[in-house]
């Protein structure tokens, strides 16, 4: 497709695992970000990636995230040990300059 | 730190009414700013992007401006429809650095236009 891809679209999850949420950029796009959505909040910078530069990672709420982007292009968001608190939707965008073209989301739901 | 705020949070209006909602910023050292709307259970869609350097931009019944030196944005829209429901969001890049890739966006506004 010609937009950012992201999957799972919908995550359900128990405390204490494991996830990992996929992006698929728009082709061409050298720039990727990952932005969290919590429920009655705005969106928090988690990740940046810009080429064969090293991400900004300043955004990472903690030491449980990672991330990476492959070839420049396909990213993983992971979070270890998930906590209730992690629950929120994940946007991945991307960007061939400065503006930002967003994907549909994960919603990540840990109970 | 940036700090983005838009006003109203919320707004209702009948349809064909011209609206403006607002994006304000504490710190003008900007690259760019832009608006971008998300209807329920979507991602967002870009609407508008403008560069520092430019007063506005304009697409379709849409047109925004800039007035950097006071830490504002406007977001004009021109003779409202239902489909134009959603929560508009404003964001604002810093300027190069290691922060340039940290947007720092607005609590959005949500809008109803009702036939």
């Amino acid at each position: 497709g010609a937009g950012v891809s992201q999957s799972p679209s919908n995550k359900v999850t128990e405390k204490g695992k494991d996830v990992e949420l996929r992006c698929d950029p728009i082709s061409g796009h050298t720039a990727l970000y990952w932005y969290r959505q919590s429920l009655g909040q705005g969106l928090e910078f988690l990740i940046y990636f810009q080429g064969n530069s090293a991400p900004d990672k300043s955004g990472l709420p903690s030491d449980r995230f990672s991330a990476e982007r492959t070839g420049g292009s396909v990213s993983t968001l992971t979070i270890q040990r998930t906590q209730q608190e992690d629950s929120a939707v994940y946007l991945c965008a991307s960007s061939p300059t400065g503006e930002l073209f967003f994907g549909e989301g994960s919603r990540l739901t840990v109970l | 730190k940036q700090e983005v705020t838009q006003i109203p949070a919320a707004l209702s209006v009948p349809e064909g009414e011209n609206l403006v909602l607002n994006c304000s910023f504490t710190d003008s050292a900007i690259y760019n700013l832009q608006w971008f709307r998300q209807d329920p259970g979507k991602g967002l869609t870009s609407l508008l992007l403008i560069q520092s350097s430019q007063r506005e931009q304009t697409s379709g019944r849409l047109n925004a401006s800039l007035d950097k030196s006071s830490g504002r944005s406007t977001l004009y829209i021109a003779a409202s429809q239902p489909g134009d429901s959603a929560t508009y969001l404003c964001a604002v890049r810093p300027v190069g650095g290691t922060s340039y890739g940290k947007l720092t966006f607005g609590q959005g506004t949500i809008l109803t236009v009702h036939p």
